[in-house]
């Protein structure tokens, strides 16, 4: 089952202006992270913010965790034609033994226009 | 060294087939995953291998056998797939399962089709 939900599903905008993408998911978490997909190839790990931290910034990408609503959300500011990716949130699932593995969202598909 | 390595990159087999795909780290990690995708689809966790113990295995089929020889390596070996098990094969590797502070590696995957 999907942990996160990601929306819009698709996004288009313009090189130069901001691109925000949107995570929900519905149980507790330790943390959340967000990861780029290029072209059906590996993921890229950009940033992970634990459940005590709200906001964090890497680079043109800003994080925002709110455990309250169980959301997150992922800002590029900036944009540059090789932003163009798809974009996952991902938590880790839990059993007996502690973390196993993640669990992805639907994804964001982010389109940067010259 | 802070890579995953897959080969093959590309893979072709018919449905009566025997193939392995291979994944290779050296940062030490002690959790090893595979996972598969499909096109426009998140990746789904197929492995956890937690310091070389297989932890999970999420109802994946039985044609699918994966194998840890060392903490460096994970193996994913296939026999009598179906058309429908085409997709992008990923491996990924985390200093901890779950991933703690720096979440997983990947590799750049092997896209797997079944003929």
């Amino acid at each position: 089952s999907q942990q996160g939900e990601e929306d819009p599903q698709a996004l288009s905008i313009q090189e130069g202006e901001n691109a925000t993408m949107n995570c929900s998911y519905k149980t507790s978490i330790n943390n959340l992270q967000w990861y780029r997909q290029n072209s059906g190839r590996g993921l890229v790990h950009l940033i992970l913010i634990r459940s005590n931290e709200r906001e964090k910034h890497s680079g043109r990408l800003r994080v925002t965790l709110d455990t309250s609503k169980k959301s997150s959300s992922l800002l590029i500011t900036a944009s540059r034609a090789a932003d163009t990716a798809s974009y996952f949130c991902a938590t880790p699932t839990y059993s007996g033994g502690g973390a196993d593995g993640l669990t992805f969202g639907k994804g964001t598909h982010l389109i940067i226009q010259p | 060294d802070t890579e995953v390595t897959q080969t093959p990159k590309h893979l072709v087999m018919g449905m009566t087939n025997k193939k392995s795909l291979k994944c290779e780290q050296h940062m030490g990690h002690r959790a090893m995953y595979w996972y598969k995708q499909k096109a426009k689809k998140p990746p789904e966790l197929m492995f956890v291998y937690s310091y070389e113990k297989l932890s999970i295995n999420e109802s994946v089929p039985s044609r699918f056998s994966p194998e840890c020889p060392n903490s460096s390596l994970l193996n994913l070996h296939l026999h009598a797939l179906q058309p429908e098990d085409s997709a992008l094969y990923l491996c990924a590797s985390s200093q901890v399962p779950g991933g703690g502070l720096s979440g997983y590696t990947f590799g750049s995957g092997t896209r797997l089709t079944v003929v």
